[in-house]
């Protein structure tokens, strides 16, 4: 699997869009873009996926560029209960595991 | 619909002591995991089954480690005996599917239990 780099924190302030970078240089072309999140004293929680497509659900966008070497997971209206850790993961089609890096520690600010 | 359920939440225990932890996945969800999270660091995965079958167990420290099964529900990780290096939350998670190739691997984790060693 290929290595995920993503700064080590990030400040928001509530009610604007977070913006959360991600550099997978080295991603294959059959890995796809996980993003999870974990809050304190709570497990992780899955948010989205991607490989080549930008995608949306309820709780976050996911943009990747063209060449797939980056990504950006954009939380559009931040609140203080998405202060997290947010892990970008890069996944091998039909490999086993997922490895977390150590991620991105979003601050939500009122 | 419950979610993975672990238990205790906490736990604190002497050195050489052992220790054992349990994990109920969410019903009907075949692969179970087993994780290991440090102070500051991402989870890493100890062991995976697929029902009843560990199908990557590479990572588990087998000298002190174990972890069953039974019946392809709930499962069990221990500690025997515990070192202070193994304190660490200890997370379990499941998924309805096998990882499979294009296919929504979304794990589900439980809340973990905070082991600490004295």
């Amino acid at each position: 699997d290929a290595k995920t780099t993503q700064p080590p924190s990030m400040d928001c302030a509530e009610g604007r869009a977070a913006n959360l970078p991600c550099n997978h240089s080295t991603i294959s072309g059959n890995e796809y873009v996980y993003w999870y999140r974990q809050i304190h004293s709570q497990g992780p929680q899955y948010i989205i996926h991607g490989l080549k497509n930008n995608e949306t659900n309820e709780m976050a966008s996911l943009i990747i560029t063209e060449d797939r070497k980056s990504s950006t997971l954009i939380l559009p209206h931040a609140t203080l209960r998405d202060t997290a850790v947010y892990y970008c993961i890069s996944y091998q089609t039909g490999a086993n595991n997922l490895f977390f890096g150590t991620g991105t520690r979003l601050t939500v600010i009122p | 619909e419950a979610g993975v359920v672990q238990s205790p939440r906490y736990k604190i225990i002497e050195k050489k002591q052992p220790v054992a932890f349990w994990c109920n996945p969410i019903s009907g969800h075949n692969t179970l995991y087993w994780y290991l999270q440090n102070l500051g660091q991402g989870p890493e995965l100890l062991i995976r089954y697929e029902n009843e079958e560990a199908v990557d167990d590479s990572q588990l420290p087998k000298d002190r480690f174990s972890a069953e099964r039974l019946k392809g529900v709930d499962s069990t990780l221990k500690i025997q005996p515990a070192e202070l290096g193994d304190s660490a939350v200890y997370l379990c998670a499941s998924s309805s599917n096998p990882p499979i190739a294009g296919g929504n691997n979304e794990q589900f984790f439980g809340p973990g239990t905070r082991l600490t060693v004295l």
